[in-house]
C-alpha cells in the first residue's frame, strides 16, 4: 500500500511571502493530520480533520495558518504571511479512524523561512 | 490538556546493552501510547504502541511496559545495535484527542 505522500519536500522562501503545502494520506483513511516539528522538539499538531470536517485547530495560528480538506481525501496547509519562526517540517498524518489508532507520517515537507 | 514528559534528552550506550527511554503522561484519561523512532531528516516511524489494558509489549528487541498508576510508561530495546541511533519519540492520546509527543531522546549506540 502506498504511505503518505506530501510535496513539495524543501521549501526556501523570504518572511512576509507565502506558501502551500499539499498531502495525500494513505488510501482510506479518515482522518488526517498536521503536525508542526520544529528542529529538536516532537511534532506539534496544527489541525485535525475527520474526513473533511475540521476536528481540532485548537493550536493552529488562525491569523497567518490556513488549511483545507475540501473532498476529504487530500489537503492543503498555508501560511500567509510567513514568520521566521515558522521555519520547521510540516507533518502531515493519516489513520483509519479518529484518536487511538495508528498514525502513518509522511516525508515531511522542510520549510526554511529567510 | 494531556502533557507528556520524556526523559533522558540524550542518551549513549555501547553496542549490545540495553537502552531505556521513560515517559510520563498526566492525564489518567489518556489510553493510546506509540514509540515513534525517526532517523535524521526523515518521516516518525511507529515501532511499538501499547493500549491501556496492557502492562507490557515486546516484539524481537523492543518492549514497552505501562504503569497506569503511576502514568508513566518505558520504552526498552535490548541487545542494541548501531542502526537503533535515533531520535525516539514517545506519545499518548485519549478517544478525543490527538497525539501529544514527548520532546524526544537522542539515542546513540557506540560500536
Amino acid at each position: 500500500e502506498a504511505g503518505v505522500a506530501q510535496s513539495p519536500r524543501y521549501k526556501i522562501i523570504e518572511k512576509r511571502q507565502s506558501v502551500a503545502f499539499w498531502c495525500n494520506p494513505i488510501s482510506g483513511h479518515a482522518t488526517l493530520y498536521w503536525y508542526q516539528q520544529i528542529l529538536g522538539q516532537g511534532p506539534k499538531l496544527l489541525i485535525q480533520f475527520q474526513n473533511n470536517g475540521v476536528v481540532d485547530d485548537s493550536q493552529l495560528p488562525k491569523d497567518r495558518f490556513s488549511a483545507e480538506r475540501l473532498k476529504g481525501v487530500d489537503s492543503t496547509l498555508k501560511i500567509q504571511p510567513a514568520k521566521l519562526e515558522d521555519s520547521a517540517v510540516y507533518l502531515c498524518a493519516s489513520s483509519l479512524v479518529s484518536q487511538g489508532e495508528t498514525q502513518y507520517f509522511g516525508p515531511g515537507t522542510r520549510l526554511l523561512v529567510l | 490538556g494531556e502533557n507528556v514528559e520524556q526523559h533522558p534528552s540524550t542518551l549513549s550506550v555501547q553496542e549490545g546493552d540495553s537502552a531505556v527511554i521513560k515517559c510520563t503522561y498526566s492525564d489518567s484519561a489518556s489510553n493510546y501510547f506509540p514509540w515513534y523512532k525517526q532517523e535524521l531528516g526523515k518521516r516518525p516511524q511507529l515501532i511499538i504502541d501499547i493500549r491501556s489494558n496492557v502492562g507490557e509489549k515486546k516484539d524481537q528487541r523492543i518492549a514497552v511496559t505501562l504503569n497506569k498508576t503511576a502514568k508513566h510508561f518505558s520504552l526498552h530495546i535490548t541487545e542494541t545495535q548501531p542502526e537503533d541511533s535515533a531520535v525516539y519519540f514517545c506519545a499518548a492520546s485519549k478517544g478525543n484527542t490527538p497525539l501529544v509527543f514527548g520532546k524526544g531522546t537522542r539515542l546513540s549506540v557506540i560500536a
